[in-house]
């Protein structure tokens, strides 16, 4: 079993809609979560980085994590264009111990 | 944040050959990360490059294959020795500096023939 699965699409959605991206993780011991953004030919970029449960908000992205089903989410409102690209979870046990990837979700927003 | 820059952004090689990757940081960094990121796959850690000294392997990943480099706070390379089809993929460096946020360069893609 991987330690972090995420479905990888593709995923098209129209301009203006709330996206919902999604990932599942088998050990309960990850205590910091992450989403990265990959455009086209570039390295991830942090978009979101969490500890334990709850929610974070910025701007028009929320990160959602619930512990007790090990199930992560990033949601995006208001999508735009620009927000056509590969989304990456990530997980790790400490804040200085190794990342451990989702493999992406390839999300494309329709004009 | 960091600007990282990676040389060769791409290349494609014959198999049997090694090809180095280098990263350069605007900066100085504390830790530089190498990593391989397959078509559909996740990221996965190659290494973690330590300044001075023999970089750490992660399993599956090792020395002979992959020697890397990293003789400042600023700059890496990394190896890829003997390459085989199955070593074309996209290598990123990543740097940090507090270990809890990482940045990384625009990938080398590699694809061996």
């Amino acid at each position: 079993q991987k330690e972090v699965e995420q479905d990888p699409g593709p995923l098209s959605v129209p301009e203006g809609a709330i996206v919902s991206l999604n990932c599942t993780y088998s050990n309960s011991a990850f205590q910091y979560f992450m989403w990265y953004r990959q455009y086209s030919r570039k390295g991830p970029e942090l978009l979101m980085y969490t500890y334990s449960s709850g929610n974070k908000e910025d701007g028009r992205f929320t990160a959602q994590v619930d512990k007790s089903s090990k199930y992560i989410s990033l949601f995006i409102r208001d999508s735009q264009p620009s927000d056509s690209a590969t989304y990456l979870c990530a997980v790790r046990y400490s804040s200085a111990s190794k990342i451990i990837f989702g493999s992406g979700t390839r999300l494309s927003i329709r004009p | 944040s960091a600007v990282i820059s990676q040389k060769p952004s791409r290349d494609i090689c014959q198999r049997g050959t090694s090809l180095t990757i280098q990263c350069q940081v605007d900066s100085q960094v504390t830790m530089m990360f190498w990593y391989r990121q397959q078509p559909g796959q996740s990221l996965t850690l190659i290494a973690t490059a330590n300044q001075g000294s023999e970089a750490t392997y992660e399993s599956g990943f090792v020395i002979d294959k992959f020697p890397i480099s990293r003789p400042n706070l600023t700059f890496s390379t990394l190896t890829v020795s003997n390459m085989s089809p199955e070593d074309s993929s996209i290598y990123l460096c990543s740097v940090t500096r507090d270990s809890e946020t990482q940045y990384f360069g625009p990938g080398t893609r590699l694809l061996v023939l």
